[in-house]
């Protein structure tokens, strides 16, 4: 199993742009997550799932999309960047009952 | 407001030292509690602790969890420098549809090893 990946690994963007964070379990996880993660700041959710077609929103949703089309897949999309959105992005996924798997991360700088 | 304090934030020991990490927590609904290991990557679970007083135990490591007090602490004998992370602790709560999924973290505790 791969577990949970992530891609890209590194992105830059400039002030404005979009772009979708891909991310993918092989573990038939019902739960998918997205967290952030700043210095000084831990991690914080931004989106969650507990299902395909059934998403909601954690603690810093803004500016941030999410969709739930398959069980396998929790694609993160920002609608136009902004510096304040340069951070590490982790997904997650968990069996529901079990502990929450990360994926590598996405370290993503926007100037 | 829930929330996840851990402490101390940093700690430099010296290998074969023995550590004891605090996590302590107010959240409605408490589910579970988790540590994770991280270093230059992504978290990598440790412990996950949902009953009070039974401590968990793989090698060096061992967690307990009091619920009454509303903390843990996540014990390290024999230090190694690979020890070398920041570990973080993280509560789940019921609020989010019931999933064990939706953690809240602590902003972690450093620990450097030094040989």
């Amino acid at each position: 199993n791969a577990g949970v990946t992530q891609t890209p690994k590194f992105q830059v963007l400039k002030t404005g742009q979009s772009m979708t964070l891909q991310c993918a379990q092989d573990m038939n996880h019902e739960y998918m997550s997205w967290y952030r993660q700043d210095p000084g700041m831990g991690l914080r959710l931004i989106h969650y799932s507990v299902g395909a077609g059934i998403t909601d929103q954690g603690e810093v949703p803004n500016g941030y999309n999410v969709s739930r089309s398959t069980t396998e897949d929790f694609p993160l999309r920002l609608l136009s960047a902004a510096p304040s959105q340069t951070s590490v992005y982790f997904c997650a996924s968990s069996s529901g009952t079990g502990p929450l798997y990360f994926g590598p991360g996405t370290r993503l700088t926007v100037l | 407001e829930d929330k996840v304090v851990q402490s101390p934030l940093s700690l430099v020991v010296h290998e074969g030292d023995t550590v004891t990490l605090n996590c302590s927590y107010e959240v409605t609904n408490f589910r579970s509690l988790l540590w994770y290991k991280q270093e230059k990557k992504a978290p990598t679970f440790l412990f996950m602790l949902t009953s009070s007083g039974i401590e968990k135990k793989s090698g060096r490591l061992s967690s307990i969890l009091d619920k009454k007090e509303l903390f843990s602490i996540l014990n390290i004998t024999a230090t190694q420098t690979g020890d070398s992370a920041i570990y973080l602790c993280a509560v789940g709560n019921m609020n989010y549809g019931g999933s064990q999924g939706n953690l809240i973290f602590g902003k972690g505790t450093k620990l450097s090893v030094k040989p």
